[in-house]
């Protein structure tokens, strides 16, 4: 079975502009979640998304969205890129919402802003 | 707010030898904890989930312990080899999940 996939590998934006990162989970799963992985940190917890509802939110600003789509696939968008948004974004999958449950993280996708 | 330390921050030992991660919590009121592998540039691979209720877990060469009264658990790696080298990293299942910043460990041949 496939795991979780993300796209792209690879961004480069300028500050200012937007991106939009996808992610797709294992085969399954109900409950999509991002986070923001700056070089050197653990990483930090942006969104949870679960039946296409926000169902937790981290302590990111506005900027920062994410939906789900019917089949589970979901999105993050960052608006008016910062220097300071550069990092690796991964997406994690699980089962449920059940917080017992065990996350699935993809590759990430390594944002560079200039 | 969940703070979540790890120790050390860097590890080096040679092939073979027996090691253990650190990773300690200020909030024990917690649903799980997790180890996480991470290769560099890559993303977390899972490697053991205690639940709360439980005070350990072992896969192949790997054991984690977990002591919520204390907020502390414990990666336990056996006979390590050069392919365990990585950054290992712990997170606890509160509200949301919280990450320690890992332990970066090199194995030498």
């Amino acid at each position: 079975d496939a795991g979780v996939t993300q796209s792209p590998t690879h961004l480069i934006k300028t500050r200012g502009q937007q991106v939009t990162l996808r992610c797709s989970p294992i085969s399954g799963h109900k409950s999509v979640s991002w986070y923001q992985q700056v070089l050197g940190q653990g990483p930090q917890f942006i969104f949870q998304y679960y039946e296409k509802e926000e169902r937790g939110r981290g302590n990111f600003p506005d900027r920062f969205s994410a939906r789900q789509f019917p089949n589970y696939s979901s999105e993050l968008n960052v608006n008016a890129l910062l220097l300071g948004d550069s990092a690796l974004y991964l997406c994690a999958s699980s089962l449920g919402r059940v917080p017992t449950d065990t996350q699935y993280f993809g590759p990430g996708t390594r944002l560079t802003v200039l | 707010k969940q703070e979540v330390t790890q120790i050390p921050a860097a590890l080096s030992v040679p092939e073979g030898e027996n090691l253990v991660l650190n990773c300690s919590f200020t909030d024990s009121a917690i649903y799980n904890l997790q180890w996480f592998r991470q290769d560099p540039g890559k993303g977390l691979t899972s490697l053991l989930l205690i639940q709360s209720s439980q005070r350990e877990q072992t896969s192949g060469r790997l054991n984690a312990s977990l002591d919520k009264s204390s907020g502390r658990s414990t990666l336990y790696i056996a006979a390590s080899q050069p392919g365990d080298s990585a950054t290992y990293l712990c997170a606890v299942l509160g509200n949301q999940f919280y990450f320690g910043t890992g332990t970066s460990l090199t194995v030498i041949p």
